[in-house]
């Protein structure tokens, strides 16, 4: 059982390149999220998923895009990088019942991004 | 969902019990407690949970104080691979997805030899 699997695990863009960052879960879970991490903050919600076909924003979404066509995938996507957007990215899932079952979060390993 | 505070770091020799404590004096009724745990360069990790009773698994127990303004989370025996930022975090248990979820900067645990 895989979890949660993030690519790539390092990237080094330059400023406007695009890029797609992947993830993928093997638990059925609706509930798929991104997050980045960043010195001295704690993790910030960029977009979620509650389920394929559905998307909404988190608390900073500006300069990312995501899709969710399927239940197992949820890409992140950088249209235009800018080196604000050096990072560290977390895609996360979970059930998405109400309860305390609903409620665990898995996280993959995370992508280190750096825009020069 | 209500915020949370600990301290920023804690130091616990190998062997011994490590005690992480967590404030979270505006927490509802509806509101769980989580801890997660963030080893160097991972993706956290879920350890333990509790509404109101005191809960054990497999990793940590967890202590409620019966207003429910604190908890407690106790590694019983800390080893050198439980050094790591612990995150704990209340979830209003109706909420129904995670969105609301405040991720402070957690606690940095070292585990000593």
């Amino acid at each position: 059982n895989a979890g949660v699997t993030q690519t790539p695990k390092f990237q080094v863009l330059k400023t406007g390149q695009s890029m797609t960052l992947q993830c993928a879960q093997d638990m059925n879970h609706e509930y798929m999220s991104w997050y980045r991490q960043d010195p001295g903050m704690g993790l910030r919600l960029i977009h979620y998923s509650v389920g394929a076909g559905i998307t909404d924003q988190g608390e900073v979404p500006n300069g990312y895009n995501v899709s969710r066509s399927t239940t197992e995938d949820f890409p992140l996507r950088l249209l235009s990088a800018a080196p604000s957007q050096t990072s560290v990215y977390f895609c996360a899932s979970s059930y998405s019942g109400k309860g305390s079952s609903g409620e665990k979060l898995f996280f993959g390993s995370g992508t280190q991004l750096s825009v020069l | 969902d209500a915020k949370t505070t600990q301290p920023p770091s804690m130091d616990c020799a190998e062997g011994r019990a490590a005690n992480l404590p967590c404030n979270h004096s505006t927490i509802s009724g509806n509101e769980y407690v989580y801890w997660y745990r963030q080893i160097h360069s991972q993706g956290p990790q879920y350890i333990i949970h509790g509404l109101k009773n005191n809960e054990t698994n497999e990793m940590a127990s967890l202590i409620i104080t019966e207003d429910r303004k604190s908890s407690t989370l106790i590694l019983p025996h800390a080893t050198l691979r439980d050094t790591a930022v612990y995150y704990c975090i209340v979830r209003d248990r109706n909420a129904g997805n995670n969105r609301k979820l405040i991720w402070g900067l957690g606690t940095s645990l070292a585990v000593n030899p």
